[in-house]
């Protein structure tokens, strides 16, 4: 299947500094891509869709000033949590498909841990 | 709101046995699901897929039911080996041309025992 790369797998930040993670589609092209939120043993919930070249769509409740969203190219989308707390602290997972109908390929997922 | 639900929040079964996972959801309108396996620290991995006008799908070792009458959705693992131990998720598609944005279950705990 498809490969999903996300980095880095884990960060500790201190509260109040940004963090980037990075989504990378590393053998297709994705003009859309997925961030999604996990706490510990609960289900994922959808944060915001990610557009390749245009603004990105979020899911109600959602912060756009707080988690930014930018997907400058057909492979990479990158999600920044912006001044961190600990309650951010949670397991972020993107998801991208190779085209409209087909399954979604998850990244490993990115741990992030505010202190 | 809409929403994809799971009926058994654990389940542990003794190895060599069947296993089924049950999910129901609540958009008639989803035309696609999948099933997906989650080990600790890792991201989802996909297990397998069906779409609305099948009601049966079958892979290896795992068998996807659909009854859209009833609106509920199950896995079911065959011969459960210790490496099947994961959380597993029921997810939808409430988009047909939207690949990948999709609606998770609350997820089901799979422990075997050797």
């Amino acid at each position: 299947g498809a490969v999903v790369s996300q980095h880095p797998s884990w960060v500790i930040c201190k509260s109040g500094t940004s963090v980037k993670i990075e989504c990378r589609s590393l053998d297709f092209q994705a003009t859309t891509m997925f961030w999604y939120r996990q706490f510990p043993k609960q289900s994922l919930m959808l944060m915001a869709t990610s557009n390749e070249g245009s603004k990105a769509t979020y899911e109600q409740g959602v912060e756009k000033d707080k988690f930014l969203i930018n997907h400058a190219s057909l492979t990479l989308s990158t999600l920044t949590v912006t001044s961190a707390h600990p309650e951010d602290s949670s397991f972020y997972i993107c998801s991208a498909s190779p085209g409209v109908n087909t399954e979604a390929f998850f990244g490993q997922g990115t741990r992030l841990t505010v202190v | 709101g809409e929403s994809v639900g799971l009926h058994l929040p654990t389940l542990s079964v003794q190895e060599g046995d069947n296993s089924i996972i049950n999910c129901a959801y609540s958009n008639s309108a989803s035309d696609y699901f999948i099933w997906y396996k989650q080990e600790s620290g890792k991201g989802p991995q996909f297990i397998i897929d069906i779409r609305s006008n099948m009601d049966k799908r079958q892979g290896q070792r795992v068998t996807v039911l659909l009854n859209k009458t009833v609106k509920h959705l199950s896995l079911q693992i065959a011969a459960t080996q210790p490496g099947d131990s994961a959380v597993y998720f029921c997810a939808e598609n409430p988009i047909y041309n939207q690949g990948g944005k999709l609606i998770f279950g609350q997820g089901t705990e799979l422990s075997v025992k050797p």
